[in-house]
């Protein structure tokens, strides 16, 4: 079974700040990679597919990137209402999720 | 706009099999642009995919959850629906409920979810 190990998983950073988190697959899975933003007691909400499309409504300094094992997912301007915890999904086979990163300001 | 409800027991006795529905409004299971996916998450713990269905039938489950995992689409009622057997307190979750696109082979992630509901694995 291929995982999914994302990094770090937490992290604090400030208002404005460009905050990266990392997704590693065990095995390549070409660009089938999600990522979701999940704030505290709501529903996940997908923030990008197939590794770096946005998806609709998403603000743009969400970005997503990478193929094959490694991907990226950055905000470029931290801000309040990302505090989140943001999971990456493999979207081939069988379906992972990552364990998750915890965002914090 | 379409919306999606979960329903089915809050709580569930060890070894038995834990019911779930999900009702579909604002949108048809049986279209064929979209499939039909149910997602758990332990109190304080991160998200497992549990499996999928088409509107053709065609199912992909979870391979830890395979031998337990039944989901199916009835049409008629505009429902689809997920039975998970032989249950313990490690299933216990909020089950969420999914919509996902699908285009040309390929199954894009879900980007519509019902609200979930916990199920707790108790006797």
């Amino acid at each position: 079974d291929i995982q999914m190990t994302q990094s770090p998983s937490s992290l604090s950073a400030s208002v404005g700040d460009r905050v990266t988190i990392t997704c590693r697959a065990s095995q390549g899975i070409s660009n089938y990679l999600a990522w979701y933003q999940q704030k505290p007691g709501k529903v996940p909400k997908l923030l990008i597919y197939a590794a770096s499309t946005l998806q609709s409504g998403v603000p743009s300094r969400f970005s997503g990137s990478g193929s094959g094992t490694d991907f990226t997912l950055t905000i470029s301007s931290l801000q309040p209402e990302d505090v989140a915890t943001y999971y990456c999904q493999k979207c081939n086979s069988a379906w992972t999720f990552g364990q998750g990163t915890k965002v914090e300001i | 706009q379409v919306q999606l409800q979960e329903s089915g027991p809050g709580l569930v006795k060890p070894s038995e099999t834990l019911s779930l529905t999900c009702t579909v409004s604002g949108g048809s299971v049986s279209s064929g642009s979209y499939y039909w996916n149910w997602i758990r998450q332990p109190p304080g713990k991160g998200l497992e995919w549990i499996g999928y269905i088409y509107y053709s039938g065609s199912t992909n489950y979870n391979p830890s959850l395979k031998s337990r995992v039944t989901i199916s689409v009835d049409t008629s009622k505009n429902q689809f629906s997920l039975k998970l057997s032989s249950v313990t307190a490690a299933d216990t979750a909020v089950y969420y409920c999914a919509r996902g696109y699908y285009y040309d082979s390929t199954y894009y992630p879900p980007g519509d979810w019902g609200q979930g509901t916990l199920v707790t694995v108790s006797s």
